[in-house]
């Protein structure tokens, strides 16, 4: 069964830390992997990632895929009360038209 | 260019009761998904849906749960005799046509409370 799992499930942090959210995967046939940032409301998309290595950057976020390995991470640097949200990792088969999605990471940001 | 809407963001019903969410999707897009959220779990796909056709139901339950995308008009998910379980955040995401970036964009949700 395709599964998508996240880690940690929650992490509390203070203003400046970097963080890494880790995202491994069981999906067959691979195509995309995708992370989003849900705060009380839509989740809004920030990467999308398909090729192994190649780091994307956006800001104090990074992403990276390893396809090998079957992961991705997500690195905020600096963080800000901001950044406080629930960090979704999700899946794209290359086949049927469904995309998984881990439970998410839920990040604070304490002043 | 407006996002993707749904509405109403909050519903309440007894069980029993039918609820009806809708969701425009953004501009241009022709595919639409709706996805599940109980709490402290991640998004479950429900259906997938082009105008007027059903592609992918896989994730519906069996029964009392159905979703339309007519030619004119929102995609509709429509829950019959809701029980307390239903009670969940419904999202409604849109895609543009198959060749392009291949995410997808999000509604706000509708959050559903059966008592």
């Amino acid at each position: 069964e395709d599964k998508v799992v996240q880690s940690p499930l929650s992490l509390v942090v203070h203003e400046g830390d970097t963080v890494t959210l880790n995202c491994s995967y069981e999906v067959t046939n691979f195509r995309s992997l995708l992370w989003y940032k849900q705060e009380k409301k839509a989740p809004t998309f920030l990467f999308m990632l398909t090729s192994s290595g190649i780091e994307k950057k956006s800001g104090r976020l990074s992403s990276i895929l390893d396809k090998k390995e079957l992961f991705s991470i997500l690195n905020i640097t600096a963080t800000q009360t901001g950044d406080s949200a629930v960090y979704l990792c999700a899946v794209r088969p290359n086949t049927g038209n469904q995309f998984y999605f881990g439970t998410g990471t839920s990040l604070t940001v304490i002043p | 260019n407006a996002g993707v809407m749904q509405n109403p963001r909050h519903l309440v019903r007894r069980r029993g009761q039918e609820a009806r969410l809708r969701c425009s999707p953004m501009k241009g897009h022709s595919h639409v998904y709706w996805y599940r959220q109980l709490p402290e779990e991640g998004l479950k796909f429900m259906v997938y849906l082009q105008k007027e056709n059903i592609i992918d139901e896989s994730g519906m339950p069996k029964e009392r749960f159905s979703a339309e995308f007519p030619k004119e008009g929102p995609s509709i998910l429509r829950i019959q005799q809701v029980v307390r379980g239903d009670s969940a955040a419904y999202f409604c995401a849109s895609s543009p046509p198959s060749g392009n970036t291949g995410e997808l964009f999000f509604g706000e949700g509708s959050r559903l409370t059966v008592l």
